[in-house]
């Protein structure tokens, strides 16, 4: 079984829309969860941590579920620039290692 | 700027031969690495850990003979596809935890790797 799981998408939305995503891990004691975003054949970059508590910023809204081992992340107003790929990170292990789901494409259109 | 340098950011090779990629750590020492690569449409893969001054922690189904990784010193870790082949052809990125407690992530540019 994968570390992470992420529907792959794409998810296509008009500009302004709301589009959440999902990804779940199988590891009970991850330890940290963020959400990275990735454009094509370039690093992912951090978007944001994710908190027990849940955490806001600007646009952007993620949640941790631990009971459900699963965290999300809502984005709210689409705008075209952001359209990419977001990767569900977890840090798990006895190294910290930082494990990628597949990442969720996507393509927010005019 | 950029805190982890990795280069070259392209190469092309012949099958059998090897290639070496080079991950820096910049203004901060990096006691681990990890090295993922990634083939389209897929997403990142871990492949191995790298410890400063102690042997790589490979993921498993990871060939450690394939996939040599030297760290060396506190600031660069390096990873050599040996005699590659064109199903190595792949995008490889490194990373290099950072903060208190490494709980950031910070990459490379990464290293588009095609094997003819």
């Amino acid at each position: 079984r994968k570390e992470v799981e992420q529907d792959p998408g794409p998810f296509n939305v008009p500009e302004g829309a709301t589009v959440a995503f999902n990804c779940t891990y199988s590891n009970s004691a991850s330890q940290s969860f963020f959400w990275y975003r990735q454009d094509c054949r370039k690093e992912p970059k951090l978007l944001m941590s994710v908190y027990s508590s849940g955490n806001e910023d600007g646009r952007f809204t993620a949640q941790l579920n631990r009971a459900s081992q699963y965290i999300s992340l809502l984005i709210r107003d689409s705008k075209l620039s952001d359209s990419a790929t977001y990767l569900c990170v977890v840090i798990a292990g006895n190294f910290n290692k930082f494990y990628f789901g597949s990442g969720t494409k996507l393509n927010v259109k005019p | 700027g950029a805190v982890v340098s990795q280069h070259p950011s392209r190469v092309i090779c012949k099958s059998g031969t090897s290639v070496k990629i080079e991950c820096r750590s910049l203004d901060f020492q990096a006691t681990t690495m990890f090295w993922y690569r990634q083939f389209p449409k897929q997403s990142l893969m871990l492949m191995a850990t790298s410890n400063e001054g102690s042997k790589a922690t490979y993921e498993q189904g990871v060939e450690k003979d394939k996939f040599l990784i030297n760290h060396a010193s506190l600031t660069l870790s390096t990873l050599t596809v040996t005699s590659a082949h064109p199903e190595d052809s792949s995008f490889y990125i490194c990373s290099a935890p950072m903060g208190v407690s490494n709980e950031k992530l910070f990459f490379g540019s990464g290293t588009q790797l095609s094997v003819l």
